[in-house]
């Protein structure tokens, strides 16, 4: 089967740099995805590794190493804005569907 | 705005009605795709349609009806649901076969089984 694992909850403040792990098991993969929620909105997609390797996108990068099974995402300069929910989903399986993680809520402090 | 636009917002129903829950996606997508999120839970997959064809259905109950008319609509009909059923019902697009993971999520439909 698949599963990904992700830290529940993150809080960092204001300007600092944070880090969201995701580690994950699947049988044939294609890639690691990112997401982001915030309360009461629909996920929007922030990222998508396929090789590994760090993807930069203005203040958020994502990484990934296939061999050990592992991506996170970096998120820097952060904002209050920031704070939402962060979902990795792996994209694989039998049949290469998105597979999402319980996602990781962050919260950013003044 | 995502072009993913879900009705109804929020939904009380009770056990034995019937309800549907309606996706319209503007953005040209041949993929669709309705996710169930509860609380403290992964994103849950429930059906795609590819090309208005139903090319998955994860071991969902029967009292969870899909239905794609066309590539622009998706409907969730609801009957006899139960307590359990109460969640976000997520619908999202994608062009045919996903491309790079990315899929394109509307607000959600807030349900609740009384």
């Amino acid at each position: 089967g698949q599963s990904l694992e992700q830290p529940s909850e993150v809080t960092a403040v204001e300007g600092a740099i944070v880090q969201i792990n995701c580690t994950y098991q699947t049988s044939g993969f294609y890639g690691l995805s990112w997401y982001q929620q915030h309360d009461g909105g629909a996920p929007t997609f922030l990222s998508y590794n396929a090789l590994d390797g760090l993807e930069e996108t203005g203040r958020f990068s994502s990484f990934l190493s296939r061999s050990d099974s592992y991506g996170y995402l970096l998120l820097q300069e952060l904002q209050m804005k920031d704070s939402a929910s962060y979902f990795c989903a792996v994209k694989g399986g039998a049949t290469n569907k998105l597979i999402f993680g319980t996602g990781t809520l962050l919260a950013v402090q003044p | 705005e995502t072009g993913v636009t879900q009705t109804p917002r929020h939904l009380v129903m009770g056990m034995t009605n019937k309800k549907s829950l309606k996706c319209e996606q503007h953005l040209g997508h041949n993929a669709m795709y309705w996710y169930k999120q509860s609380a403290k839970k992964p994103l849950e997959l429930m059906f795609v349609y590819s090309l208005e064809e139903r090319v998955e259905n994860n071991s969902v109950p029967s009292r969870f009806s899909p239905e794609c008319p066309n590539s622009s609509h998706l409907f969730l009909h609801l009957h006899t649901l139960q307590p359990e059923d109460s969640a976000l019902y997520l619908c999202a697009s994608s062009p045919q076969g996903q491309g790079g993971g990315e899929l394109f999520f509307g607000e959600g439909s807030r349900l609740t089984v009384l």
